[in-house]
């Protein structure tokens, strides 16, 4: 089978810095998405892996271990403004079919003043 | 246009009724995505276009739903008979093309069944 697993909740104080973790199984594998969503919201990209280590926007960072099947989300210098769920996507593929998207069920951030 | 959007932003209809829900993409992207969003829960597939053509239905819950886009554009999203158990927020998203392409969402259409 396929899945995706994140924490269903994380909390964290503003200006503190905090990981989300993401971990998959799919029969094969193309790359691991992070999005945000604010409540009410649209999803909006925040970064792409396709090869293992780290990439780095600005105060998010994402890292991919493809022998681990494993990623994380990095968010620094936490802000109030970044409460909101965030996905991760893998674009794996089934036997014997062409490749599909799969979300996690998504990591709700709490950020304490 | 700017971005994707979708019509309508809300719809209340009655159990039993068929809807139907329009995405515009960002024009030229060829890639076309429908998901489904239940309250507090994660994004479910449900299908997805290369231009006009549904290479993955799997997604699609039953056969009360069907989904259609024309001219490498506009997409329509179908339920008939709906139950309320379709209620959610239906999303669509776009992108460039398939691979490796960030996906931009809408902002949904919110189906409340009664």
């Amino acid at each position: 089978g396929q899945s995706l697993e994140q924490p269903s909740e994380v909390t964290a104080v503003e200006g503190a810095i905090v990981q989300i973790n993401c971990t998959y199984q799919t029969s094969g594998f193309y790359g691991l998405s992070w999005y945000q969503q604010h409540d009410g919201g649209a999803p909006t990209f925040l970064s792409y892996n396709a090869l293992d280590g780290l990439e780095e926007t600005g105060r998010f960072s994402s890292f991919l271990s493809r022998s681990d099947s494993y990623g994380y989300l990095l968010l620094q210098e936490l802000q109030m403004k970044d409460s909101a769920s965030y996905f991760c996507a893998v674009r794996g593929a089934l036997e014997n079919r062409d490749d599909k998207i799969i979300f996690g069920k998504g990591t709700r951030l709490h950020i304490l003043p | 246009g700017a971005g994707v959007s979708q019509s309508p932003s809300n719809k209340v209809t009655e159990k039993g009724k068929d809807v139907e829900l329009r995405c515009d993409p960002i024009s030229g992207h060829t890639a076309l995505y429908w998901y489904r969003q239940r309250l507090g829960q994660g994004l479910e597939f449900l299908i997805y276009f290369q231009g006009n053509s549904a290479p993955d239905k799997s997604g699609l819950p039953s056969d009360r739903f069907s989904a259609e886009r024309t001219g490498e554009s506009v997409s329509t999203l179908t339920i008939q008979r709906t139950q309320q158990e379709d209620s959610a927020v239906y999303l669509c998203a776009s992108s460039p093309e398939r691979v490796n392409q960030p996906q931009h969402f809408g902002d949904g259409t919110r189906l409340s069944i009664l």
